[in-house]
C-alpha cells in the first residue's frame, strides 16, 4: 500500500501558459498533500502544504498566485503553474501523508518534469 | 540556515560491505525521522523512519541508528548491492497532531561497485 501517482510524468509548454499536474493517492486516503520542487543535484524543496477542503500553506518566497494549489478530495490534489516561464521548469515531486507506525511518512509520486520553452 | 545535514555528498562502497550513512540536526523539536532512496527522475521512496522514543530500527537489510544527545542519526545498509546505487536523503518532522512537514537534507550518492 502507499501508492502516489502524478499526472503527466513530463510536460513541455510554451511561454506564458499554465500546467496542470495531479497528485492522487491510490490506495489511502491523505488528509495532507505536499508538493516540492527540486532542482538539478539539489534536495527537495517544499513548496506548500495542501489540506483537503481549506487553502493551502506556502513556504516563504512561493509564489501562492503562481503555483495554484487544489486539494478537492481526500486522494487529489493539482498543483497549476499559471503563466509559466521557462524559470519555471523543474521537476515537481508531490507527497501525501500517511499515519504507519504511530507516526506520520510522507508517501511521494514519481514526480513531473517540467519544461518551458 | 540547514536544520538537516548531510555533510558527505557521495560515498562509495564495495557490494557486500556495508553502506553508513549519515545525518545531523540542529531543531531539537525534531521528533520523526527518515530515509528515503532517490533515482533520478523518480520521486523519493521511503526506506525507514525512527521515532525520538527509539534509538534503533530494523528492517531487513537496513537499521537506523538515533543518538539524541548527539542530534545524529545514521542509515546502515548491510550488505550493500549495487541496486542500492542511488541519493539518500534524511528528513525530520516536527511532533505535533498533523505535523507531517519534512525536513531535508541535501542528499548522499551512494554507489555500490559490484
Amino acid at each position: 500500500g502507499a501508492v502516489v501517482s502524478q499526472h503527466p510524468s513530463w510536460v513541455i509548454c510554451k511561454s506564458g501558459t499554465s500546467v496542470k499536474i495531479e497528485c492522487r493517492s491510490l490506495d489511502f486516503q491523505a488528509t495532507t498533500m505536499f508538493w516540492y520542487r527540486q532542482f538539478p543535484k539539489q534536495s527537495l524543496m517544499l513548496m506548500a502544504t495542501s489540506n483537503e477542503g481549506s487553502k493551502a500553506t506556502y513556504e516563504q518566497g512561493v509564489e501562492k498566485d503562481k503555483f495554484l494549489i487544489n486539494h478537492a478530495s481526500l486522494t487529489l490534489s493539482t498543483l497549476t503553474v499559471t503563466s509559466a516561464h521557462p524559470e519555471d521548469s523543474s521537476f515537481y515531486i508531490c507527497s501525501a501523508g500517511r499515519l504507519a507506525g504511530g507516526a506520520d511518512t510522507q508517501y511521494f509520486g514519481p514526480g513531473t518534469r517540467l519544461t518551458v520553452l | 540556515d540547514q536544520q538537516v545535514k548531510q555533510n558527505s555528498p557521495s560515498l562509495s562502497v564495495q557490494e557486500g560491505r556495508i553502506s553508513i550513512l549519515n545525518c545531523d540536526y540542529t531543531n531539537s523539536m525534531f521528533d520523526y525521522f527518515l530515509w528515503y532512496k532517490k533515482y533520478p527522475a523518480e520521486g523519493p521512496t521511503f526506506l525507514i523512519s525512527i521515532s525520538s522514543i527509539k534509538d534503533k530500527n530494523e528492517d531487513g537489510r537496513f537499521t537506523v541508528f538515533l543518538n539524541k544527545s548527539a542530534k545524529h542519526l545514521s542509515l546502515h545498509i548491510v550488505p550493500s548491492q549495487p541496486g542500492d546505487s542511488a541519493v539518500y536523503f534524511c528528513a525530520a518532522s516536527g511532533s505535533g497532531g498533523s505535523n507531517y512537514k519534512l525536513t531535508f537534507g541535501k542528499g548522499t550518492l551512494l554507489t555500490v561497485n559490484p
